[in-house]
């Protein structure tokens, strides 16, 4: 089947603008990740959605990053006002935690590279 | 802190040479630990998992609690290993379930 898709898979902007990258899980995944990868880092942890409960914003780095996710589908990541060090790679990936947690795999999307000027 | 420690952001060898990537962490927790890799130009993905004691593609990992590491080995490295490998914690906080990478290391093997 699919895997995780993420759109668009580039995105330059300019400075003070908005963007929204988007999500699909894979379908039936309860869980969804967003992260964050700057160039020579390692992944770091933005959001997680599991289900209906209340989303995990712990690792967003400031209030102009948001995150939606509606239902077990698609979820939108937000960055407003964007500036020059939010450019970076921005990965999502998708679990299922029918299984006991330490067998959840993390299934990741392509990313979207996004490019502040 | 809850924290991933891969002390080499570049590792260069041989083909046919043994290989080890070092990951360390740090959790007050019982430790779930995973190695990840992303070939060139293809998607970040699970190579193995510690609960698991599985050996993938020649490499294993074991759980060193004592030294709190979880060292990627392989006693014969191919030129098709070559990628970036990221070492990760499962981190539960709260009813929230998250994984902490480390930084990465680039993994070169030479013909």
């Amino acid at each position: 089947g699919a895997g995780v898709s993420q759109s668009p898979s580039n995105k330059v902007t300019e400075k003070g603008k908005d963007v929204e990258l988007r999500c699909d899980p894979i379908s039936g995944h309860t869980a969804l990740y967003w992260y964050r990868q700057r160039l020579g880092q390692g992944l770091e942890f933005l959001i997680y959605f599991q289900g209906n409960s209340a989303p995990d914003k712990s690792g967003l780095p400031s209030d102009r990053f948001s995150a939606e996710r509606t239902g077990e589908s698609v979820s939108t990541l937000t960055i407003q006002r964007t500036q020059q060090e939010d450019s970076a790679v921005y990965l999502c990936a998708s679990s299922s935690t029918i299984q006991s947690p330490s067998d959840n795999e993390q299934f990741f999307g392509p990313g979207t590279r996004l490019t502040v000027l | 802190a809850q924290r991933v420690t891969q002390p080499e952001k570049l590792l260069s060898v041989f083909k046919g040479a043994p290989v080890e990537l070092k990951c360390n962490y740090s959790y007050s927790g019982s430790p779930e630990l995973f190695w990840y890799v992303q070939y060139s130009r293809q998607r970040l993905q699970l190579l193995l998992r510690h609960i698991s004691r599985e050996s993938i593609k020649g490499f294993t990992a074991d759980l060193n609690k004592g030294e709190t590491s979880f060292h990627l080995k392989k006693p014969f490295a191919q030129e098709e290993d070559s990628a970036m490998y990221y070492c990760a914690l499962t981190i539960y906080q709260g009813g929230s379930e998250k994984l902490v990478f480390g930084k990465g290391t680039k993994l070169t093997v030479n013909p």
